[in-house]
């Protein structure tokens, strides 16, 4: 089966780091997708890892662990804007299917 | 580069009725688009997978006959909702990979704005 699984829901505050993780069962793997989503609005790209490690970029970095099926997403100096939906998307071999997460909410706060 | 648009953005429509929503790729050839559906608080479910010139790969529970797919050309995929009813009433999200050679990540796709669907 194919199975990722990311919380549901995080608070931080303004100016602060936040790490949200994702675990991932998929039948076969071809990288890994974090997208934002702020709401009635499509999804935007983040980042996309395919070799294990970290993968910096600005305020926003995306770390993958192939071996585990884990993978997460670091956002630093958090802004009021940052407040949104983030999705952990993996990339299938075969058909290039991309599978979603559910999404994590995150709401900053003052 | 790698813009993709959708019309309409929002449609309010009676049931019964049929509605065609229109994914283009603006500025680059999609050998593949994808539709997908994604309900409030949710996340995107793939509902089918469709290449040009051939028929659309639909997931399992999408029904084909409901929802009609063509990708017509390699900058256009249509998606009609056929004889809608309430319970269709969602928001529709394209995205679209572009071929190799295009100048972008192959794996990467780009999404389009989305098109919010109201059934009464």
């Amino acid at each position: 089966g194919q199975n990722i699984d990311q919380p549901t829901e995080m608070t931080a505050t303004e100016g602060a780091i936040v790490q949200i993780n994702c675990t991932y069962q998929t039948s076969g793997f071809n990288g890994l997708f974090w997208y934002q989503q702020h709401a009635g609005e499509a999804p935007t790209f983040l980042s996309y890892n395919v070799l294990d490690g970290l993968e910096e970029k600005g305020r926003f970095s995306s770390f993958l662990s192939r071996s585990k099926g884990y993978s997460y997403l670091l956002l630093k100096e958090l802004q009021m804007k940052d407040s949104a939906s983030y999705l952990c998307a993996v990339l299938n071999t075969g058909g290039f299917k991309t599978i979603f997460g559910a999404g994590t909410r995150l709401f900053v706060k003052a | 580069g790698a813009v993709v648009s959708q019309h309409p953005s929002w449609v309010i429509c009676k049931s019964g009725t049929s509605v065609k929503i229109e994914c283009r790729s603006l500025d680059f050839q999609a050998t593949t688009m994808f539709w997908y559906r994604q309900f409030p608080k949710q996340s995107l479910m793939l509902m089918a997978t469709s290449n040009e010139g051939s028929k659309a790969t639909y997931e399992q529970g999408v029904e084909k006959d409901k929802f009609l797919i063509n990708h017509a050309s390699l900058t256009l995929s249509t998606l009609t909702v056929t004889s809608a009813h309430p319970e269709d009433s969602s928001f529709y999200i394209c995205s679209a990979r572009p071929g190799q050679g295009a100048g972008v990540s192959y794996n990467e796709q780009f999404f389009g704005p989305g098109t919010r669907l109201t059934v009464l």
